[in-house]
């Protein structure tokens, strides 16, 4: 089967600038997760869906950060306007149950 | 809040060593799964346990759960380069049963 796809792999952009993340599931998936890693650290949840729905994203800066997930498939992650602290990769996951699917990510550098 | 917490943080050994990683936590999870990393990579599973006391087995590497289901353990023998990577665990619990993931640990083999 194919994995989960995320695009782009990399993004380099000036603070205050927007940036969006794009992420593909793995077909048959009806959960999909954005979690934000640190350098040699553990992911971090951001938001999670079930299906077009987000069932928990008590942890995502709603300030600056949106995300979307239009007819439950693929989904979106926005940050506007980028700050330095947003540096990071951020991982896009989808699961039928258990385990999760990890894409290989988009690793931002904010400037 | 769940925290685990993972000892050492990295660990850097010659091939064909043995070396544990720990995971810990103040709280019960009903499940607890470890993952490996690889640079430009997501997390992918190694495996899930789910009773206490639990031991298995993935060729060199063995998983236990604690008898309590707070903490974990993951031994490696005879480490080789190809182990090289971030160990991550990963337990989950609570009402949601949201996935909390540890602290990482980095994990060098050197030939």
């Amino acid at each position: 089967e194919a994995g989960v796809v995320q695009s782009p792999r990399y993004k380099i952009i000036e603070k205050k600038q927007p940036v969006a993340f794009w992420c593909n599931p793995i077909s048959g998936h009806n959960t999909l997760y954005w979690y934000r890693q640190n350098l040699g650290q553990g992911p971090e949840l951001l938001i999670r869906y079930e299906n077009e729905e987000a069932v928990d994203d008590s942890q995502l800066p709603k300030d600056r950060f949106s995300a979307e997930r239009l007819k439950g498939v693929d989904s979106t992650l926005k940050i506007q306007p980028a700050e330095l602290g947003d540096s990071a990769v951020y991982l896009c996951a989808s699961s039928s149950d258990s385990p999760l699917h990890f894409g290989n990510g988009t690793r931002l550098t904010v400037t | 809040t769940q925290l685990l917490e993972q000892s050492p943080q990295f660990l850097s050994i010659q091939e064909g060593e043995n070396l544990t990683v720990y995971c810990n936590s103040s709280s019960v999870f009903s499940s607890l799964q470890w993952y490996r990393q690889e640079p430009g990579e997501g997390p992918v599973l190694l495996v899930t346990v789910v009773t206490g006391g639990e031991v298995k087995k993935l060729k060199r590497l063995t998983f236990q759960f604690g008898d309590a289901r707070k903490d974990s353990s993951l031994h490696i023998t005879a480490a080789q380069t190809g182990d090289t990577g971030l160990y991550l665990c990963a337990g989950a619990g609570g009402a949601t049963n949201k996935l909390i993931f540890g602290t990482g640990t980095l994990l060098a083999v050197q030939p």
